[in-house]
């Protein structure tokens, strides 16, 4: 079973900060928040990930609470293009396999 | 990062044929692939590790004889689905570790543009 929480769907203005949030309130001390995405008939896509602190690279920006227990992804100026299911995992780093949940759709709306 | 090359991309068959699948790691070494199967409006469900050298890994309730998985090399994983049936019929995803660094790094997943099989 999937180990977070994520809503079903989500809109956004196309140029506007897209928000993700995810609830992982079971994350052990050594596991890592991943974050993916797939857009429609594609292969899923890694965007960020992070253990404690906050990361960001050229995609987006990953915000991780203090206990650990939520997280948000933050897609800076949402394009089109960002539409997908948005997929938050818990993982330990070395385990390697995902356990996909449902997921967040995410629609840009123009 | 890394490329995961996935092939065929769409594939139709009658039932009752075998359709192989393969997923190849362009510019990394992958001792351990990943086949996830997704029907329409659900997310990925895996069905099985696959391991270079040895055999595959499957999740509880994956027919092994069915799904046949090969890791012959350190850049190719290969899915063949026997005797398929439309039940089959689904969208099938090969994914790799490809990163490098730390434990977290190391787990990144680089995943195939997906097959979509369809079984008539």
């Amino acid at each position: 079973d999937a180990k977070t929480t994520q809503p079903t769907s989500m809109d956004c203005a196309e140029g506007r900060a897209a928000n993700l949030p995810c609830n992982h309130s079971t994350i052990s001390g050594n596991e890592y928040v991943y974050w993916y995405r797939q857009i429609h008939s594609q292969g899923p896509q890694y965007i960020i990930h992070g253990l404690k602190n906050n990361e960001t690279n050229e995609m987006a920006s990953l915000i991780i609470t203090e206990d650990r227990k939520s997280s948000t992804l933050i897609l800076p100026h949402a394009t089109l293009r960002d539409t997908a299911v948005y997929y938050c995992i818990v993982e330990r780093g070395s385990n390697y396999k995902l356990t996909f949940g449902k997921g967040t759709l995410l629609t840009v709306n123009p | 990062g890394a490329v995961v090359s996935q092939h065929p991309s769409w594939v139709i068959c009658k039932s009752g044929t075998s359709v192989k699948i393969e997923c190849r790691s362009l510019d990394f070494q992958a001792t351990t692939m990943f086949w996830y199967r997704q029907f329409p409006k659900q997310s990925l469900m895996l069905m099985a590790t696959s391991n270079e050298g040895s055999k595959a890994t499957y999740e509880q309730g994956v027919e092994k004889d069915k799904f046949l998985i090969n890791h012959a090399s350190l850049t190719l994983s290969t899915l063949t689905v026997t005797s398929a049936h439309p039940e089959d019929s689904s969208f099938y995803i090969c994914s790799a570790p490809g990163g490098s660094g730390t434990s977290g790094t190391k787990n990144i997943q680089y995943f195939g543009a997906g097959t979509r099989l369809s079984v008539l």
